[in-house]
């Protein structure tokens, strides 16, 4: 199946930092990408999706100043966590897909562990 | 309301037993997907296996089968001659057609499935 990148897989910094987190499809254009958040032994929250070259459209709740999505090539998206908080602390996983219609599948990377001291 | 309930926290397994995942969706959607994912305790999302709305036949990828009872509203996964391996938390999917929903994917809460030798 396709590959899907995310960089770093794990990450600790200070409170008030800000953390970019990478998430790029290897070898497949993606025309939409999704960024998760896990929580331990809890389910995939949606936070957002977006598409190459628009606005990513944030789920209820989610900040869209906290939570900066830039979606700048068909092969990169990137997660950036502002100001970052120990309740940011998390698993985020990104996930990519091409095309449209309810059959395409999407491709998942292996998640970004961030801990916020 | 959820649109994806998987109502089994927690499952022991013998090995070498099969193991029916329950799941039950919920939408108003003529066309939609519904997904397995595999999440081992490394945090990747693997895929398992695809069931289309309008597919007639059960899907099946090996010791992993769908059993598809759409008037129900269930897609419940079946994991034939369980291995060791198999321990892992196991989330079911949808997606609704491309005009409800965003097309983005839901999960379910996950089941925790533990195989015993």
């Amino acid at each position: 199946g396709a590959v899907v990148s995310q960089h770093p897989s794990r990450v600790i910094c200070k409170s008030g930092t800000s953390v970019k987190i990478e998430c790029r499809s290897l070898d497949f254009q993606a025309t939409t990408m999704f960024w998760y958040r896990q929580f331990p032994k809890k389910s995939l929250m949606l936070m957002a999706t977006s598409n190459e070259g628009s606005k990513a459209t944030y789920e209820q709740g989610v900040e869209k100043d906290k939570f900066l999505i830039n979606h700048a090539s068909l092969t990169l998206s990137t997660l950036t966590v502002t100001s970052a908080h120990p309740e940011d602390s998390s698993f985020y996983i990104c996930s990519a897909r091409s095309g449209q219609g309810a059959s395409n599948e999407q491709f998942f990377g292996p998640g970004t562990r961030l801990t916020v001291l | 309301a959820q649109k994806i309930t998987q109502t089994q926290p927690g499952m022991f397994v013998q090995e070498k037993e099969a193991v029916t995942l329950d799941c039950t969706y919920d939408t108003s959607d003529q066309s939609y997907g519904l997904f397995w994912y595999k999440q081992p305790s490394s945090g990747e999302m693997i895929f398992l296996i695809y069931q289309g709305s309008y597919d007639e036949q059960n899907a099946t990828e090996g010791r992993y089968s769908l059993n598809f009872q759409k008037a129900r509203k269930s897609a419940n996964l079946v994991i034939s001659a369980s291995q060791l391996g198999d321990s892992a938390m196991y989330f079911c999917a949808m997606r609704e057609g491309v005009k409800a929903a965003g097309n983005k994917l839901t999960f379910g809460g996950g089941t925790r499935v533990l195989v015993k030798p």
